[in-house]
């Protein structure tokens, strides 16, 4: 079956940066697109980054543009979000979700998400 | 970007008993590809989100059938035919016509 699993989160200071990972299993990773959403604590879903299956293409939030990278390594099932000048708005849980198809419609499923806190 | 608005923000339901949550979005969900863009999830207590319905009527995998969705363009409902005590949780509505993705606010559904 499909899994997600995502890791690389934890505490980190305003400025700092931080690399998340999410390692795919029980689906061919190459032939779909993979997105990251987040969740601040106690609030609703926002949507951060797509990438299409084959990386050619990635789009992100406004709110995260020429701060977050997203990227993705095909031969080791891995996608990953790159995380810089972190802000303290952007604490949140931060989920990979999988994209119904190459490029990007919606998300079919989601992992147990990792937790990344910008604090002083 | 694309608004969606979701009603009500809770519901309290006794077991058995309906339960419905709008969706209305500020543009029209509907591609040019004759489909609409219009998805519901369930987050459960202390759980990542799960897929419910997708293109606003069709139920994912495993996706009991007291849910359904309904709607067009820019007005969408999600009903439950029968409440049980596993479907409490949030409910989010999101449009995925356009990026960015939105999302409604969310739902919280309670058992009474």
């Amino acid at each position: 079956q499909v899994r997600l699993v995502e890791s690389g989160g934890g505490v980190v200071q305003p400025g700092r940066s931080l690399r998340l990972s999410c390692a795919a299993s029980g689906f061919t990773f190459s032939s779909h697109g993979m997105h990251w959403v987040r969740q601040a604590p106690g609030k609703g879903l926002e949507w951060v980054a797509i990438i299409w299956n084959d990386g050619t293409n990635k789009y992100y939030a406004d709110s995260v543009q020429g701060r977050f990278t997203i990227s993705r390594d095909n031969s080791k099932n891995t996608l990953y979000l790159e995380l810089n000048s972190l802000r303290p708005e952007d604490t949140a849980i931060y989920y990979c979700a999988k994209d119904r198809y190459r490029t990007s419609r919606y998300f079919d499923y989601w992992g147990q998400g990792t937790l990344v806190t910008v604090s002083s | 970007d694309i608004v969606v608005t979701q009603t009500p923000i809770s519901l309290s339901v006794t077991p058995g008993q309906p339960a419905s949550i709008s969706c209305k979005s500020t543009q029209s969900l509907l591609n040019s590809d004759g489909k609409t863009y219009l998805y519901w999830y369930l987050q459960k207590p202390g759980q990542s989100p799960q897929l419910l319905i997708y293109e606003v009527s069709s139920r994912f995998s495993g996706v009991p059938d007291r849910f359904s969705g309904s709607g067009s363009e820019t007005d969408f409902t999600l009903k439950i035919s029968r409440v049980e005590a596993e479907d409490v949780g949030i409910y989010y509505c999101m449009q995925g016509i356009y990026l960015p993705y939105t999302f409604g606010q969310g739902t919280k559904l309670e058992i009474k």
